[in-house]
């Protein structure tokens, strides 16, 4: 059965520069979330996408911005790097609007490391 | 407000043997869903269980079920016959009228 793609695995940047990372959620599911997972922390929500649209908003930092595209892939944005944005970023979609009595499928992270 | 308690960081058991993992929650709607997921070293979150809260009865599968308390905000995992795959962190979450949230998470070792 295919799963969530996120692209790249591993992603190493540079303070202030620039990084974007991929999902693609399992065919037909219309929800996307983000997710980032600190060392040796729980994921924190991030932003989540339904039909196209931001559907909520977490704990985003204002240099970040994510979007849903057409064929329903997402991609993050992160601007202007800082050390404490190293972290595993997870993608997690749903069938249906936050998952409901499904809960989430997630992707196999990318490892982000700020350097 | 921290909305899934995990309250023990870490545990460990005997493979063959049982264990619980104990988890609450804080919500006032009346409907919602519960889940455990399941990270092991390779980083991967993967469903373990789930619950819908108007179902009384406690969802079971295979080796894992779960001890679902409504009244007492409870939702703790019970793992039988533990097996060495089953070493990982072990994460409660929780989804209401927001997107899903979880537990800090209990660090499960099964030692040979």
């Amino acid at each position: 059965a295919a799963g969530v793609i996120q692209s790249p695995r591993h992603l190493i940047k540079e303070k202030r520069e620039t990084a974007t990372l991929k999902c693609y959620p399992i065919p037909r599911h219309d929800t996307v979330y983000w997710y980032q997972q600190g060392p040796g922390q729980d994921p924190q929500f991030l932003i989540s996408f339904y039909e196209k649209m931001q559907s909520d908003k977490g704990s985003i930092p204002d240099r970040f911005s994510a979007q849903q595209f057409s064929d329903y892939h997402s991609e993050l944005n992160m601007s202007s790097l800082e050390l404490g944005d190293s972290a595993l970023y997870f993608c997690a979609s749903s069938q249906n609007f936050r998952g409901q009595g499904y809960g989430y499928t997630f992707g196999s992270g990318t490892r982000l490391t700020v350097v | 407000a921290q909305t899934v308690t995990q309250s023990q960081p870490e545990m460990s058991v005997q493979e063959a043997e049982t264990v619980t993992l104990s988890c609450t929650y804080d919500t006032s709607e009346n409907n919602y869903y519960l889940f455990w997921y399941k990270q092991p070293p390779s980083r991967q979150m993967i469903l373990v269980i789930r619950q819908e809260a108007y179902k009384q009865q406690n969802a079971t599968e295979n080796r894992f079920s779960v001890n679902f308390q409504k009244a007492a905000k409870s939702f703790s995992l019970k793992i039988s016959d533990s097996q060495l795959g089953d070493t990982a962190m072990y994460f409660c979450a929780f989804i209401d009228n927001n997107d899903m949230r979880f537990g800090a998470g209990t660090r499960l070792t099964v030692k040979p």
